[in-house]
């Protein structure tokens, strides 16, 4: 089991350029969820998907379109990159009837926008 | 939204307890995490506690819930180096299946 996988583990862009990050789990899991983590502010809820076929936005969506492909992939859009969007971003995913319900995170995308 | 609050730094000496507090504001919280991030990795799960329990131990690691107040904690007997990382004290509420977490407690271990 590779658990949550993220591609890529690094990206630099340029101002205005656009780009994806891909997420997977393998667990089956319905629930999957986009954070990104800045220093000194923790992890904020860009999007997440309850289940296959649903997204709603959290906490810092502006900026960010989400796909939630399938049961497995859930990916991030960036239209148009700004440098405010210099951040790590993690993927996580979780099952509402796990116990204890716990969320699993992929090693993460560092992007940084010049 | 929820609040979940930790100090940003802490730095004690190899073979110390160290002390990691957390407070939050959803009285409806039904489990609360402590989570570890190493540098340059993802979060792992460290230890929960479930909401109607007031402490757990795990080996080195002690949890302490205080509903009343709203304060968690986590207590690292004789930490080492290999405890350096940040921790990350997080809450699930009622709601589907959101978490909140706080800004992350990094610990610096000294030798």
């Amino acid at each position: 089991n590779a658990g949550v996988t993220q591609t890529p583990k690094f990206q630099v862009l340029k101002t205005g350029q656009s780009m994806t990050l891909q997420c997977a789990q393998d667990m089956n899991h319905n629930s999957m969820y986009w954070y990104r983590q800045d220093p000194g502010m923790g992890l904020r809820l860009i999007y997440y998907s309850a289940s296959e076929g649903t997204t709603d936005k959290g906490e810092v969506p502006n900026g960010y379109n989400v796909s939630r492909l399938n049961k497995r992939e859930f990916s991030l859009r960036l239209e148009s990159a700004a440098p405010s969007q210099t951040s790590v971003y993690f993927c996580a995913s979780s099952e509402v009837g796990d116990f204890p319900p716990t969320q699993y995170f992929g090693p993460g995308t560092r992007l940084t926008v010049l | 939204g929820e609040d979940v609050e930790q100090s940003l730094f802490l730095s004690v000496r190899e073979g110390d307890s160290s002390v990691i507090n957390c407070t939050y504001t959803d009285s409806s919280s039904t489990y609360l995490y402590w989570y570890k991030q190493e540098p340059g990795a993802g979060l792992q799960l460290l230890t929960y506690i479930f909401s109607n329990m007031d402490m757990k131990q795990d080996q080195r690691l002690t949890v302490l819930l205080n509903k009343k107040d709203k304060h968690l904690s986590l207590r690292i007997a004789d930490t080492q180096t290999g405890d350096s990382a940040i921790y990350f004290c997080a809450e699930k509420g009622n709601n589907f299946n959101k978490f909140y977490f706080g800004s992350g407690t990094k610990l610096n271990v000294k030798p």
